[in-house]
């Protein structure tokens, strides 16, 4: 199985920072990677698929870069409304595995 | 609007039995993959397993082989989660997905992300 690992497990940032996740996996899962953003009490929601492109309707202040075991989430400009706690997933191989989430607060 | 929605909450005790569903609706059923992601108290999220309901393939977690059932009835458009045998460490949120897949010309072969979530069931196991 392929293991997935998310750093930093939390931060703090104020409002209009620059945010940045970073996501490895435990081998080469080429662009085989997803972003999701689950708020508070909520289902989660997809933001990014295949490494670097925005679902639709997510703000384009989210984007995603990366390909074969290293990638990373940014958050442009963060906005209150983006509290919440974000996972990667890979979909390269069967069984899928999830990162163990990036929770992002307000400072 | 394509909707994933899950059956209530529940409330049960050890050794019981339990299948908690999730309907679609607004695409067609048959043609995708259902996910099952389990969410434990204060955790992060778990890939279950998948099933297609067009032939009722499954796809699990070596973790969790042979301790919940993934069904199907897609007459009704309906995906079911399945315990014999419930346990307290059972107690979680389950939620089901629709696993989409994308054909990039970059990437080679499709890219499957889970694009649609049901609403989650919570699950609580405790004497």
């Amino acid at each position: 199985d392929i293991q997935m690992t998310q750093s930093p497990s939390s931060l703090s940032a104020s409002v209009g920072d620059r945010v940045t996740i970073i996501c490895r996996a435990s081998e080469s899962i080429r662009r085989h990677l997803n972003w999701y953003q689950q708020k508070p009490g909520r289902a989660p929601n997809l933001l990014i698929y295949a490494a670097s492109t925005l679902q639709s309707g997510v703000p384009s202040r989210f984007s995603g870069s990366g390909s074969g075991a290293d990638f990373i989430l940014t958050i442009s400009s963060l906005q209150p409304e983006d509290v919440a706690t974000y996972y990667c997933h890979q979909s390269y191989i069967t069984p899928g595995s999830f990162g163990q989430g990036t929770k992002v607060e307000i400072k | 609007e394509v909707q994933l929605v899950q059956s209530g909450a529940e409330v049960k005790k050890p050794g019981e039995s339990l299948k908690i569903s999730c309907k679609g609706s607004g695409y067609s059923f048959s043609d995708y993959w259902i996910g099952w992601v389990r969410q434990m108290p204060g955790k992060g999220l778990e890939w279950m397993g998948i099933i297609f309901p067009g032939d009722s393939d499954t796809r699990d977690s070596s973790s969790l082989q042979g301790q919940v059932t993934f069904s199907v009835d897609k007459s009704i458009d309906t995906a079911y989660l399945q315990w014999s045998s419930l346990k307290a460490s059972d107690t979680a949120i389950y939620y089901c997905a629709r696993r989409r897949i994308i054909r990039l010309p970059d990437v080679g072969r499709g890219v499957y992300s889970f694009d649609v979530w049901g609403q989650g069931t919570r699950v609580t196991v405790s004497s």
